[in-house]
């Protein structure tokens, strides 16, 4: 079974510090992993997916991820926080072969002025 | 290309009562599949059909079921709601079953009295 852990509800940056939004999965199999963003009354947008090749991934917006098979990380990262990344952030895994995500529990960012 | 769009997206009910909800993939998807997201359980999948058949099922009572028709737009049917159905419900869609990037609508939030 596949599980995702993100440390952390709610994360509080002021504007134009670094964000750090940490998730470790659980798989027996190599994963797929996605980061998606929700903005509310709204669904899930992707920001940024890791299936095979480089580990370092660049999503939109500025933000990226990188894949460390070692630590069962993939945490998503931005250099300078912006107002408007102020939303809720879901890690997702899933299996090869699979259409089925299975997310974390989700991270409330919070950007202060 | 318009996006999955999803049909009502605000629903009140009362207990007892049945509710359909409805999801139109986007032009030319085949896989649709459907999520509950509440405050305390997160993201939970429901179930995926491609072409007209249930391809995958999540954990959750009959009382959840769902169809895909011949033109890939899908529904789901709770009966006999219960006040712990209230929740944000997701359909998203991709091109095909298996590897490939699935894209959500805005939700339909259901509110059970």
């Amino acid at each position: 079974a596949q599980s995702v852990t993100q440390l952390g509800s709610h994360v509080s940056v002021s504007e134009g510090a670094l964000v750090l939004l940490r998730c470790n999965y659980s798989s027996s199999v190599p994963p797929y992993l996605f980061w998606y963003v929700q903005y509310p009354n709204q669904g899930l947008q992707l920001l940024l997916k890791y299936t095979t090749g480089a580990t370092l991934v660049k999503g939109i917006n500025g933000f990226e991820a990188e894949f460390k098979k070692s630590e069962t990380s993939f945490h998503l990262t931005k250099p300078s926080a912006h107002m408007s990344d102020a939303a809720e952030y879901f890690c997702a895994v899933r299996k090869s072969g699979y259409s089925t995500l299975t997310f974390g529990k989700g991270t409330m960012l919070l950007v202060s002025p | 290309k318009a996006g999955v769009t999803q049909t009502p997206r605000y629903l009140i009910k009362t207990r007892g009562q049945q509710v359909t909800l409805s999801c139109s993939p986007i032009s030319g998807h085949r896989s649709v599949s459907w999520y509950q997201q509440t405050p305390g359980q997160g993201l939970q999948f429901l179930f995926e059909y491609f072409s007209e058949t249930q391809r995958n099922k999540g954990n959750f009572p009959g009382r959840f079921s769902g169809r895909q028709f011949s033109n890939s737009r899908s529904e789901m049917n709770v009966s006999t709601l219960e006040l712990g159905d209230s929740a944000l419900y997701l359909c998203a869609s991709g091109p095909q079953a298996g590897d490939h990037e699935q894209y959500f609508g805005p939700g339909t939030r259901l509110t059970v009295t």
